[in-house]
């Protein structure tokens, strides 16, 4: 069954230093999104991404972050100066452009990258 | 008020038992309704969608969804140790044209062999 893929699974790094999470979505879909899960806290949009532009972006994703699909199968989000409030769980996620309204909206998700910022 | 409330837990069942998992929204504007189980430091998994009211039935999963009190819900029957994990609903509004998802908080269910 086709899965999102997500890489590193864990990346530590010392504040202020660029990271940049890698995902690679279901083959066929075409709305990415990155979410973000502090420990203990709820799964947070962060952004959506779909025909090589953002769709829109929440409160959190300021000017630190950055959204690319570099290739056909690649789609990365970048922190450029990570701080300390960064540590969290980073979800991908994708879906389809086919069917329904409703399908459309079903998303699935990626195992995910623990960041830690020391 | 958040926009999407539910019930942190932990809740503990004995093996077999019907489990009733429940979020409350306050945007009338979500019709899409998902949930997804996570198990512990895990990405979240789809278990059902559900768009609008009513209800949506695969195994043992059944969903529910009550518009008019902005109340869904999920029910699992016969549940096993292996169900164990958090159960997260999110949110979909149709407007949304980048169909981000609104997660409640996760409710943490333990079953008991």
């Amino acid at each position: 069954e086709p899965e999102v893929t997500q890489t590193p699974s864990h990346q530590v790094t010392q504040m202020g230093q660029e990271v940049i999470l890698r995902c690679v979505p279901i083959s066929n879909h075409l709305y990415f999104y990155w979410y973000r899960q502090i420990l203990g806290q709820k799964v947070e949009f962060l952004v959506s991404f779909y025909n090589n532009e953002i769709s829109e972006k929440s409160e959190i994703f300021d000017d630190q972050f950055s959204v690319e699909r570099p290739d056909g199968s690649n789609f990365t989000l970048k922190i450029r100066s990570t701080k300390l409030e960064d540590s969290a769980m980073y979800f991908c996620a994708s879906s389809t452009e086919r069917g329904l309204a409703g399908v459309r909206r079903t998303q699935y998700f990626g195992p995910g990258t623990r960041l830690t910022v020391l | 008020q958040k926009e999407v409330e539910q019930d942190p837990g932990p809740l503990s069942v004995p093996e077999g038992a019907i489990v009733s998992l429940n979020c409350t929204y306050s945007n009338s504007a979500f019709q899409y309704f998902m949930w997804y189980r996570q198990y512990s430091r895990k990405g979240p998994e789809l278990l059902m969608y559900t768009y609008s009211s009513g209800n949506k039935e695969d195994g043992r999963f059944t969903a529910q969804v009550d518009k008019s009190s902005k109340y869904i819900s999920l029910f699992i029957r016969d549940s096993q140790p292996s169900d164990s994990a958090t159960y997260l609903c999110a949110m979909s509004a149709p407007m949304d044209s980048s169909y981000k998802l609104i997660f409640g908080s996760g409710t943490r269910l333990l079953v008991r062999p």
